[in-house]
């Protein structure tokens, strides 16, 4: 059973230019959540795919945007990158249906470093 | 954004010690978490909590859900070295009512001397 895949695993920019990560979804999941992970910190909330539309975002500038595809993978695109934006980028997948519970299971995430 | 404040930061503890470690928010969540992030990988979801005054285990690990909802616990018995790693607490709103994010505490870096 395949767990949640992600790629490339390391990825490294200039500022200004563009950038799209991709991760596919646990194997029965239908709902993709991307995080971001600075150096020290615990992930913050970017956005939430559910259904190929975007149902909650975090505190994120429109720089970053994203797509969910009929088979339930997904991609994060960061444009005009930053110094800042350099992080560790998570997936996380989960059932989405449900309105109780929805455990969220990541991937082993890309690192970015902008330069 | 928010995060949780979850405690201590950082704790070196022997071989075969109980490990103690909190998280507290100004919010209420309906659901809490408990992760744990070796170095270069993703979080491994440890602990699933639903309910207020919830006591669950997995294995050496207990976690709770406080009464208020606005806080939770995690116990490690009898450490061991693979026990290292850096545990994160996560806090969930209600889906229901539209929250699907989750909001995660600092860390906790745990350290096991053998």
């Amino acid at each position: 059973d395949a767990g949640v895949t992600q790629s490339p695993t390391h990825l490294i920019k200039t500022r200004g230019q563009q950038v799209t990560l991709r991760c596919s979804p646990k194997s029965g999941h239908d709902t993709v959540s991307w995080y971001q992970q600075a150096l020290g910190q615990g992930p913050q909330f970017i956005f939430q795919y559910y259904e190929e539309e975007e149902r909650q975002r975090g505190n994120f500038p429109d720089r970053f945007s994203g797509h969910q595809f009929p088979n339930y993978s997904s991609e994060l695109n960061v444009n005009a990158l930053l110094l800042g934006d350099s992080a560790l980028y998570l997936c996380a997948s989960s059932l989405g249906g449900g309105k109780v519970h929805n455990e969220q299971f990541f991937g082993p995430g890309t690192r970015l470093t902008v330069l | 954004g928010q995060q949780l404040n979850q405690s201590p930061q950082s704790m070196f503890i022997q071989e075969g010690e109980d490990v103690s470690m909190n998280c507290t928010s100004s919010s209420i969540f309906n659901t809490w978490l408990w992760y744990k992030q070796d170095p270069g990988e993703g979080p491994v979801l440890l602990i699933a909590l639903y309910k207020a005054g919830e006591l669950t285990s997995n294995g050496r690990l207990t976690a709770q859900f406080g009464i208020t909802r606005k806080d939770s616990f995690l116990n490690i018995s009898a450490s061991i070295p693979s026990d290292v790693g850096i545990y994160f607490c996560a806090g969930q709103g209600s889906p229901g009512a539209g929250s699907y994010q989750l909001t995660f505490g600092k860390g906790t870096k745990l350290s096991v001397i053998p």
